[in-house]
């Protein structure tokens, strides 16, 4: 099956910096990578998503780029701010079949600091 | 417009009891999925249900089970409760069978002492 792995584990930046988290699958049929926030209790958020047919997209700061030959994919964030602390997870489907099952990476504490 | 509600939102259990939770999607949508969250690692999938009929399953024992209701709500069932099974319970909901948009519920956390 899917095997999603996501680096790095913990990301400490300061404030106004950039954060890359990056993720690698392993089913080369997915297609379809979302991003999730997830704040202390709460639950995840879907921030932005990218599909196969699209190399990067792109929201405000946030941004997703996409390399289908090297089964990874990537999140971006610029001018982090301190409300950007969280957890960030990747993901990836098989879009388009019968279900839809999402397989998670392991998660990336970001931690911004003031 | 509610989002995706569950409940209870907290719960504890003892080991070999039987549990049962609850999620209600997003009015329009037709398709619930489970997710066990444990401590520190990301959700795990274990069911979707889609127009009451279970679409797909993940890998969980048999002492998991879900069902769909005509409304569209879905119970998620987990017997023999073992500590292991502590975590946090997440449900989303979406309009169709496949992943894109998928909408998370605050989740129930479950404990098993």
């Amino acid at each position: 099956g899917e095997n999603v792995e996501q680096h790095p584990s913990t990301l400490s930046v300061q404030e106004g910096d950039s954060a890359v988290i990056k993720c690698t699958y392993s089913d080369s049929a997915s297609n379809y990578f979302p991003w999730y926030k997830q704040e202390l209790g709460k639950r995840p958020q879907l921030i932005i998503d990218i599909r196969s047919n699209v190399g990067e997209k792109k929201d405000q700061r946030i941004a997703v780029t996409l390399n289908k030959t090297a089964k990874h994919f990537s999140l971006h964030i610029t001018e982090t701010q301190p409300e950007d602390s969280a957890v960030y997870f990747c993901a990836a489907s098989l879009g388009g079949t019968s279900y839809g099952k999402l397989t998670f990476g392991q998660g990336t504490i970001l931690t911004v600091h003031p | 417009d509610a989002g995706v509600t569950q409940s209870p939102t907290h719960l504890i259990k003892t080991r070999g009891q039987q549990v049962t939770l609850r999620c209600s999607p997003i009015s329009g949508h037709k398709s619930v999925s489970w997710y066990q969250q444990v401590l520190g690692q990301g959700p795990q999938f274990i069911f979707q249900y889609y127009e009451k009929e279970e679409r797909g399953r993940g890998n969980f024992p048999d002492r998991f089970s879900a069902r769909q209701f005509p409304n569209y709500s879905s119970e998620l069932n987990v017997n023999a409760l073992l500590l292991g099974d502590s975590a946090l319970y997440l449900c989303a909901s979406s309009l169709g069978t496949v992943a894109y948009g998928y909408t998370f519920g605050s989740g129930t956390r479950l404990t098993v002492v």
